[in-house]
């Protein structure tokens, strides 16, 4: 079986902060596919990125930035110089095999984040 | 851009009611899902297709049903509502198994 962990269930922190969300995954797969997905209050989830296993290049696309780290099976999430814009529940999600050949895309639980200005 | 529709964004039904989401995607995808989000629980999977006609159980099939008659549209039934259906219903559509879900905004169904 595979799984997701968010260990935060909720953050906060003062605009401009730093922030780091952090998503730990276990699965016996060799090959599979990372996701991060943005939840903002208005409902509607927003994929964000997609890693595959094969590569552990570190990401970054602005503000955001990703740590893909296979030794310690973590995918975790920064946001330098938070915004209020960035208050949303974030959701981590890995696609791999889920067992006997089952191949499915697992969700965390996610972690809310809220930007106080 | 991708689009996913879903038809109600709010929906209260009685117990025992039968109850239709509908979602629609215009993009030609192949694979389209149905999840519940409930606090503390995250998204879990109900249902998902991959073809026309063909449907997959997820994690969580119990009390619902699936249609999918034609590529862009799929339909989650609850043949008999009950208050442990009250939820937030997603739909999502990807071009493949491991491509992006595209997710519309989500139908929040009360059983009362």
């Amino acid at each position: 079986a595979q799984k997701v962990t968010q260990a935060q269930t909720e953050i906060s922190v003062v605009e401009k902060e730093d922030v780091t969300l952090d998503c730990v995954y276990e699965t016996r797969d060799t090959t599979y596919y990372l996701f991060w997905y943005k939840q903002p209050p208005s409902g509607e989830l927003v994929f964000l990125i997609r890693r595959n296993s094969f590569d552990e290049q570190n990401e970054i696309s602005g503000r955001y930035s990703w740590n893909f780290q296979k030794s310690t099976s973590s995918f975790n999430f920064t946001i330098t110089a938070s915004q209020v814009v960035d208050s949303a529940v974030y959701f981590c999600a890995l696609y791999g095999d889920s067992g006997a050949g089952s191949y499915q895309l697992t969700f965390g639980k996610g972690t809310k984040l809220s930007v106080i200005p | 851009d991708v689009k996913v529709t879903q038809s109600s964004r709010y929906l209260v039904k009685r117990t025992g009611e039968k109850v239709f989401l509908e979602c629609v995607q215009d993009m030609d995808h192949e694979n389209m899902f149905w999840y519940r989000q409930d606090p503390g629980l995250g998204l879990r999977l109900i249902y998902f297709s991959y073809d026309v006609k063909m449907k997959e159980k997820g994690d969580i099939p119990e009390g619902y049903s699936v249609s999918r008659e034609k590529k862009e549209r799929f339909s989650l039934i609850l043949e008999s509502a009950s208050t442990n259906q009250t939820s937030m219903y997603l739909c999502a559509s990807s071009l493949d198994s491991v491509s992006p879900l595209h997710f519309g905004n989500g139908t929040r169904l009360t059983v009362t």
